[in-house]
């Protein structure tokens, strides 16, 4: 079974500063996807990044990007010029790109609540 | 704009009530999923399905069953509520494979 880990429970930075969060994760898959999600107070999960196993090329939005290592099993979120509207949990997953019993199967980490200091 | 509703923002039950808790989509999409989330544990799958009236057992399933008569809507029952499963349930939505989720604000659930 795959398993993702998020080794931070909480993390701050100063407004306009970089910060980055770590995930890492377990699987003896090749072919997957992983996810960066974003829970602000709202509780509304919003995707923030999304990278295909398959493709080495790190995958950027605006602000967000990320750090895949794919034999090193790590996926680690940067987030560049920190807004105060950034302010949430964020949540590393993992999606199995098979079928069967893994059928669109999100795996999460623990969560990350990061902290925007103006 | 694409939503996923759940009936319930919070809701407060006694130990031993059975519970309904709804999830409406209006993206006719085909799979749909209920996490629970707890801190320091994530979201954890607790049941999903792929099409109507089909269901799978996700990771943590014990306590909880599921029914989805119509496309649009999938409902997680406790069939006997226990303090333990006090956390917030989170509904998602998806049209299929190759395409991303959409979830709801979730439901807060206490049992007392």
């Amino acid at each position: 079974a795959q398993t993702v880990t998020q080794s931070q429970p909480e993390m701050s930075v100063q407004e306009a500063e970089t910060v980055t969060l770590s995930c890492t994760y377990d699987t003896s898959e090749s072919d997957y996807y992983l996810f960066w999600y974003k829970q602000p107070p709202s509780r509304q999960m919003i995707l923030v990044i999304r990278q295909e196993a398959y493709k080495q090329q790190n995958a950027t939005e605006n602000r967000f990007s990320v750090n895949f290592q794919k034999a090193a099993k790590s996926f680690s979120l940067k987030i560049s010029d920190s807004q105060l509207g950034d302010a949430a949990m964020y949540f590393c997953a993992y999606r199995s790109h098979a079928g069967g019993t893994s059928y669109g199967k999100l795996t999460f980490g623990q969560g990350t609540i990061l902290t925007v200091h103006p | 704009d694409v939503k996923v509703t759940q009936s319930s923002r919070y809701l407060v039950k006694r130990t031993g009530e059975k519970v309904f808790l709804e999830c409406v989509q209006d993206m006719d999409h085909e799979n749909m999923f209920w996490y629970r989330q707890d801190p320091g544990l994530g979201l954890r799958l607790i049941y999903f399905s792929y099409d109507v009236k089909m269901k799978e057992k996700g990771d943590i399933p014990e306590g909880y069953s599921v029914s989805r008569e119509k496309k649009e809507r999938f409902s997680l029952i406790l069939e006997s509520a226990s303090t333990n499963q006090t956390s917030m349930y989170l509904c998602a939505s998806r049209q299929g494979p190759g395409y991303g989720y959409t979830f709801g604000s979730g439901t807060r659930l206490t049992v007392v």
